[in-house]
């Protein structure tokens, strides 16, 4: 059984924090994904990641860094937390190659205020 | 740039009823279509899927069509329960990077007993 988790269900942060979410998962995929969720606009891919120490910006990478060191890791980092960034956040992770599925997190809801 | 279309965002029904949920996507490469149910609180899980080989594909209550030539895809629910009450999410596969989906963005299921 696939299991996705991260590292915190709520968060609370001030404007200009650095903020870190983590992301692990157990089944050795290769892929790994931060999306942010907003009522109205879906998922939307922030990062991406193929294979350790690779990423792949995605359609709103502004403001956010990823970081991959290990294969089971895959971090979001805000580098200077602002109000926009308030949302929910999920990491998700599939196997490489074609049809496989995307097994997504609990999610972080991040508030800042 | 690449997008899915999803309708409607929020969708009511009488128990019993059938449910349709439609999405229409712009790439035509596009090979790859999955389905995810978000209950409420909870994380977005993979409910069925159709490739781009396939006209129709059923599991029980659920059932999902492609039409590729009009680029276009649903998802049909049939028998409705009050259990089927959630977010739902179409998305397609991109034409560059079959690794990644782009996602509509959601609609809202209510099932009224």
């Amino acid at each position: 059984d696939v299991k996705v988790t991260q590292s915190s269900r709520y968060l609370v942060k001030r404007t200009g924090e650095k903020v870190f979410l983590e992301c692990v998962q157990d089944m050795d995929h290769e892929n790994m994904f931060w999306y942010r969720q907003d009522p109205g606009l879906g998922l939307r891919l922030i990062y991406f990641s193929y294979d350790v120490k690779m990423k792949e910006k995605g359609d709103i990478p502004e403001g956010y860094s990823v970081s991959r060191e290990k294969k089971e890791r895959f971090s979001l980092i805000l580098e200077s937390a602002s109000t926009n960034q308030t949302s929910m956040y999920l990491c998700a992770s599939r196997r490489q190659g074609d049809f496989n599925e995307q097994f997504f997190g609990p999610g972080t809801r991040l508030t800042v205020l | 740039g690449e997008n899915v279309e999803q309708h409607p965002s929020t969708l009511s029904v009488q128990e019993g009823d059938s449910a349709v949920i439609k999405c229409t996507y712009s790439d035509s490469a596009s090979n790859y279509f999955p389905w995810y149910k978000q209950e409420l609180g909870k994380r977005p899980q993979l409910i069925i899927d159709i490739r781009s080989n396939v006209g129709e594909k059923k599991d029980q209550r659920i059932a999902v069509t492609l039409n590729k030539t009009a680029k276009h895809f649903s998802l049909h629910i049939t028998e409705t329960q009050p259990e089927d009450s959630a977010v739902y999410f179409c998305a397609a596969s991109m034409r560059y990077n079959t690794d990644k989906l782009i996602f509509g963005t959601g609609t809202r299921l209510q099932v009224f007993p």
